[in-house]
């Protein structure tokens, strides 16, 4: 089955332990993605990554490192979470960036950083 | 920068009934515009996704216009059902940025 898994879906943490995301994707997309979503805000791209070892800053970098050593991996990376990092992440692929392209979304990690 | 905005914020309607939904966006250089739906705790799953030379996209039930120069977008919805309460939001590719709207949480009522 085509899809985008995130690990875990839940996690509780305290301010400055780092911790990583971990996101997979099995349709051998090219882009790749991080959002996060917070009410009332919609969701904001963290990072995306066109291709390995291509990786660029969104909108909400500040906080966040990524890594694209393989196609299928994209893990988010908190080197130390802070409590405004508590939210809900959301990991997406698609085949190419192109125009034409949908974006599939993995399930979500929801985070809560004490 | 590209703002995206979702009015109205939560829309609650008896089955049965046809319902829109609207989005606008601040500059109307978009590649694309898509809208998804999510449900509590889950992801998002793409509904209909309308490039920028298109007009509208139709799937079932739903039907999504584009008009860019006005920066606006609705989705239509016919003969609403229970299963289709959720929360839309809508999406506008630039570049390689995606932005989204807060979405509008939709409930349907038997």
């Amino acid at each position: 089955e085509a899809q985008v898994t995130q690990n875990p879906r839940y996690l509780i943490t305290v301010t400055g332990k780092k911790l990583t995301v971990t996101c997979s994707q099995n349709m051998n997309h090219e882009y790749m993605s991080w959002y996060r979503q917070d009410p009332g805000l919609g969701l904001r791209q963290i990072y995306y990554s066109m291709n390995v070892e291509v990786t660029d800053k969104g909108d909400v970098p500040e906080g966040y490192k990524v890594s694209r050593k393989e196609k299928r991996n994209f893990p988010l990376i908190l080197e130390s979470p802070s409590p405004n990092q508590t939210s809900l992440y959301f990991c997406a692929s698609s085949l190419l960036a192109g125009a034409r392209e949908t974006q599939y979304f993995g399930p979500g990690t929801r985070l809560l950083v004490l | 920068k590209q703002e995206v905005t979702q009015i109205p914020a939560a829309l609650s309607v008896p089955e049965g009934e046809n319902l829109v939904l609207n989005c606008s966006f601040t500059d109307s250089a978009i590649y694309n515009l898509q809208w998804f739906r999510q449900d509590p705790g889950k992801g998002l799953t793409s509904l209909l996704l309308i490039q920028s030379s298109q007009r509208e996209q139709t799937s079932g039930r739903l039907n999504a216009s584009l008009d860019k120069s006005s920066g606006r977008s609705t989705l239509y919805i016919a003969a609403s059902q229970p299963g289709d309460s959720a929360t839309y939001l809508c999406a506008v590719k630039d570049n390689n940025d995606m932005r989204f709207g807060a979405g509008t949480r939709l409930t349907v009522k038997p």
